[in-house]
């Protein structure tokens, strides 16, 4: 079973304090890996588009990288307004548009 | 541009009512999708649709129903609601193309089934 698993469930961090989240998948045939981050009472806002190992995308504090097991974002020096939970997402091999997320880690940065 | 639209943001019904949540997006996407997101479970999806006509179901279609007539509508039916639908949902929208998984979210309505 296609399966997203995202650790840990919640992360509480210092200003300045770097750290990384991670995403592990057992899709077999990886057409992708989605990272987005929701702040509460809104909708997923997208962050960025993995494809393929080895690939490395980077916005500002945060670096998200792929290997063929899992996904790791990178959170550099991290401010109080990067406190949101982040969701990764990766393509079902069934369906062209179905994606299914894991449930999130909820990151608090505290002052 | 707006982005993509739903109303309402609250709702809260009694079993077996039914109601329609609304999703609109002006950015001429292709691909829109229902979700649900529930405590520990994550977003999964309802149903989806590729194009104007064309629907189908996602993970999770049981009680609910969806049409649609144009690009930019994609309404999403509660026949009977029942309180395991109380959840928050989600609409989103994508491009057709090689970003098509880069799918634009609503800021959800929060449905309670009492």
């Amino acid at each position: 079973e296609d399966q997203v698993t995202q650790s840990p469930e919640a992360l509480r961090l210092q200003e300045g304090e770097s750290s990384s989240l991670n995403c592990s998948y057992t899709v077999s045939g990886l057409r992708g890996l989605f990272w987005y981050r929701q702040d509460p009472g809104k909708g997923p806002e997208f962050l960025f588009t993995l494809y393929s190992a080895g690939e490395e995308k980077e916005k500002e504090r945060l670096k998200a990288t792929l290997t063929k097991k899992e996904s790791f974002l990178h959170i550099t020096a991290p401010k109080p307004e990067d406190s949101a939970t982040y969701l990764c997402a990766v393509p079902l091999n069934t369906g062209f548009q179905k994606l299914v997320f894991g449930t999130g880690t909820r990151l608090l940065v505290s002052p | 541009n707006a982005g993509v639209t739903q109303t309402p943001k609250f709702q809260v019904l009694k079993t077996g009512q039914s109601m329609t949540l609304q999703c609109a997006q002006d950015m001429n996407h292709e691909y829109m999708s229902w979700y649900r997101q529930d405590p520990g479970m994550g977003l999964r999806l309802i149903h989806y649709s590729v194009g104007a006509g064309i629907t189908d179901q996602g993970e999770v279609p049981n009680g609910y129903n969806v049409s649609r007539s144009t690009t930019e509508d994609f309404p999403l039916r509660l026949l009977s609601a029942a309180p395991s639908q109380t959840s928050v949902y989600f609409c989103a929208s994508s491009s057709a193309g090689t970003d098509r998984y880069e799918q634009y979210f609503g800021p959800g309505t929060r449905l309670t089934v009492t």
